[in-house]
């Protein structure tokens, strides 16, 4: 069974910390995603990569930034954190290729004070 | 601009079947129809995918409109844990477009 797992399921943050979020699959998944989810918006995508050290631009990228240093891991930062930037952080993973579904962790909750 | 349009919520007896429709009329000849389910306090997993023909699987089956610009999630029994948000997703590439779902509610 595949895992995507993120690293926190709760986190509080303060208005400028620059805060990482982390996720990680166990199943040599080429293409990682990050995704936030807000009440009346649905998922939005901020960034995702297709291979170890590429990226590319969601909708929504302004205001962060993605690391992918090793294949099983893809990071999300947040350099400056802001109160608008509360929401519901979603990791997803997927095989290149028509068939693959994605594949979702279970969701980080970040809240900026 | 919206890639797909879902009721808000709908309702369904429990073992009685369920029709989820989706409004995707602008969908390109290349993209695919995927439908995904969020249970509460968990991420969306996938239910169902297919191109331009009917699908059918373990979970539910897939109806394509011959043009393609709607499909229908069918639960054939509805069981408290289908209980969940549904989202109908297109698939361009390696972008999968969410809309924001249908929250269904099975009442037993």
């Amino acid at each position: 069974d595949v895992k995507v797992t993120q690293s926190s399921r709760y986190l509080v943050k303060r208005t400028g910390e620059k805060v990482f979020l982390e996720c990680v699959q166990d199943m040599d998944h080429e293409n990682m995603f990050w995704y936030r989810q807000d009440p009346g918006l649905g998922l939005r995508l901020i960034y995702f990569s297709y291979d170890v050290k590429m990226k590319e631009k969601g909708d929504i990228p302004e205001g962060y930034s993605v690391s992918r240093e090793k294949k099983e891991r893809f990071s999300l930062i947040l350099e400056s954190a802001s109160t608008n930037q509360t929401s519901m952080y979603l990791c997803a993973s997927r095989y290149t290729g028509a068939l693959s579904p994605l594949h979702f962790g279970n969701g980080t909750r970040l809240t900026v004070t | 601009d919206a890639k797909t349009t879902q009721p808000n919520s709908m309702e369904s007896n429990e073992e009685e079947p369920v029709h989820l429709p989706c409004n995707h009329s602008t969908i390109s000849g290349t993209d695919y129809i995927h439908w995904y389910r969020q249970l509460p306090s968990q991420g969306p997993e996938y239910v169902i995918h297919g191109l331009t023909s009917n699908v059918n699987n373990r979970m539910a089956s897939l109806a394509i409109a011959e043009d393609r610009k709607s499909s229908t999630l069918i639960l054939h029994r509805a069981t408290l844990r289908d209980a969940a948000v549904y989202y109908c997703i297109l698939r361009g590439g390696n972008q999968f477009y969410f809309g924001t779902g249908t929250s269904l509610t099975v009442i037993p």
